[in-house]
């Protein structure tokens, strides 16, 4: 059970190019997130799919956009990077309606750090 | 909108008690989480606690939220320097575990 896989785990970018982080997970779980980690400012959500087919925008959306491919799979897009997206990125997982008590939690994976140059 | 606010250090010596705080704003959150995040790794879930209680309390770990005041609290007894970590506090504010907000994380030292 691997839970929340991320690929790649770096990645160095040239300002303006273009990049699609991967996340897949095998827990059979109805919501993806992608967050990015910035020092002192926590967690920052970017975008979130609360189910297969729906995506809806977070607190940072601007410059990325996702693709909720099938319920295992949640991508995110840097569509032309800029030095501002250097950051260090989470999907994460949770099983949304339905579940209660543990169970609720985000499940996440190993973050992707990535540097725009 | 709703925030979580926690100190963002702290330091402590090798085998005395931690005790990291939180607040948050939303006062309909059903569950409040701690997570710990290790150097280079994502978050992983420490405890969480339903909002209609008070006290949690699992082996090492004590998390006291007091709801009129949106005061949540994480104590680690007896500290390792294997607790050295950042910590983050959140809330869901849904059933759903939809829409989690987290706090900027406290970052602990634990001293030899």
């Amino acid at each position: 059970n691997a839970g929340v896989t991320q690929t790649p785990k770096f990645q160095v970018l040239k300002t303006g190019q273009s990049m699609t982080l991967q996340c897949a997970q095998d827990m059979n779980h109805n919501s993806m997130y992608w967050y990015r980690q910035d020092p002192g400012m926590g967690l920052r959500l970017i975008y979130y799919s609360a189910s297969e087919g729906t995506t809806d925008k977070g607190e940072v959306p601007n410059g990325y956009n996702v693709s909720r491919l099938n319920k295992r799979e949640f991508s995110l897009r840097l569509e032309s990077a800029a030095p501002s997206q250097t950051s260090v990125y989470f999907c994460a997982s949770s099983g949304g309606a339905g579940y209660r008590g543990r169970g609720t939690e985000a499940f996440f994976g190993q973050g992707t750090r990535l540097t725009v140059v | 909108g709703e925030d979580v606010e926690q100190s963002l250090f702290l330091s402590v010596r090798e085998g005395d008690s931690s005790v990291i705080n939180c607040t948050y704003t939303d006062s309909s959150s059903t569950y409040l989480y701690w997570y710990k995040q290790e150097p280079g790794a994502g978050l992983q879930l420490l405890t969480y606690i339903f909002s209609n209680m008070d006290m949690k309390q699992d082996q090492r770990l004590t998390v006291l939220l007091n709801k009129k005041d949106k005061h949540l609290s994480l104590r680690i007894a007896d500290t390792q320097t294997g607790d050295s970590a950042i910590y983050f506090c959140a809330e869901s504010i849904d059933n759903y575990g939809q829409n989690f907000v987290f706090g900027p994380g406290t970052r602990l030292s634990v001293l030899p």
